[in-house]
């Protein structure tokens, strides 16, 4: 069964560092995501992606972040200069559609982002 | 007033039991509505969606949908000790998904 695939499933960082965080969606999808979750909290919406441009963004979703599709198969979540705040799991998501119909978006199993 | 409300629990209850989850929401312009479970540190994976008001039934779960009191819910009967996870709502109209914060259920055996 096709999944989303995220690398790496660990990232450990000092401040102020970049860091891009590596997710292979499912291949017929077209509509790419970003969440992310602090411990102990919800599941927050970062960004949504599609036709290579950012359809709809959160307040979380700062300079500091950005995402690219640098080929057909990988989107990438760059955090510029990462701050204590930024630890967090990291979601990326997928689908094959969005607005006006049903769109599951399938998760990928996160990235742990630890910042020291 | 938030989004989307949930109850994070903890939620315990004897194997065999009844379990109801419930999320209450504030934006009228959500259409879909989705239950995911959640192991720990592991992504959300859909356990069941719905469009608009109504039940929905697939096996020991049942999810229902009011829109004119804003209020979901999942119902899972005969629980299990695999049961045991967070279970998250969520919401979407256009392409983000507004999630609830999760409940952590506990099914003893």
């Amino acid at each position: 069964e096709p999944e989303v695939t995220q690398t790496p499933s660990h990232q450990v960082t000092q401040m102020g560092q970049e860091v891009i965080l590596r997710c292979v969606p499912i291949s017929n999808h077209l509509y790419f995501y970003w969440y992310r979750q602090i411990l102990g909290q919800k599941v927050e919406f970062l960004v949504s992606f599609y036709n290579n441009e950012i359809s709809e963004k959160s307040e979380i979703f700062d300079d500091q972040f950005s995402v690219e599709r640098p080929d057909g198969s990988n989107f990438t979540l760059k955090i510029r200069s990462t701050k204590l705040e930024d630890s967090a799991m990291y979601f990326c998501a997928s689908s094959t559609r969005t607005g006006g119909s049903y769109n599951e978006q399938f998760f990928g199993p996160g990235t742990r982002l630890t910042v020291l | 007033q938030k989004e989307v409300e949930q109850d994070p629990g903890p939620l315990s209850v004897p194997e065999g039991a009844i379990v109801s989850l419930n999320c209450t929401y504030s934006n009228s312009a959500f259409q879909y509505f989705m239950w995911y479970r959640q192991y720990s540190r592991k992504g959300p994976e859909l356990l069941m969606y719905t469009y608009s008001s109504g039940n929905k039934e697939d096996g020991r779960f049942t999810a229902q949908v009011d829109k004119s009191s804003k209020y979901i819910s999942l119902f899972i009967r005969d629980s299990q000790p695999s049961d045991s996870a967070t279970y998250l709502c969520a919401m979407s109209g256009t392409y983000k998904y507004i999630f609830g914060t999760g409940t952590r259920l506990k099914v003893l055996a």
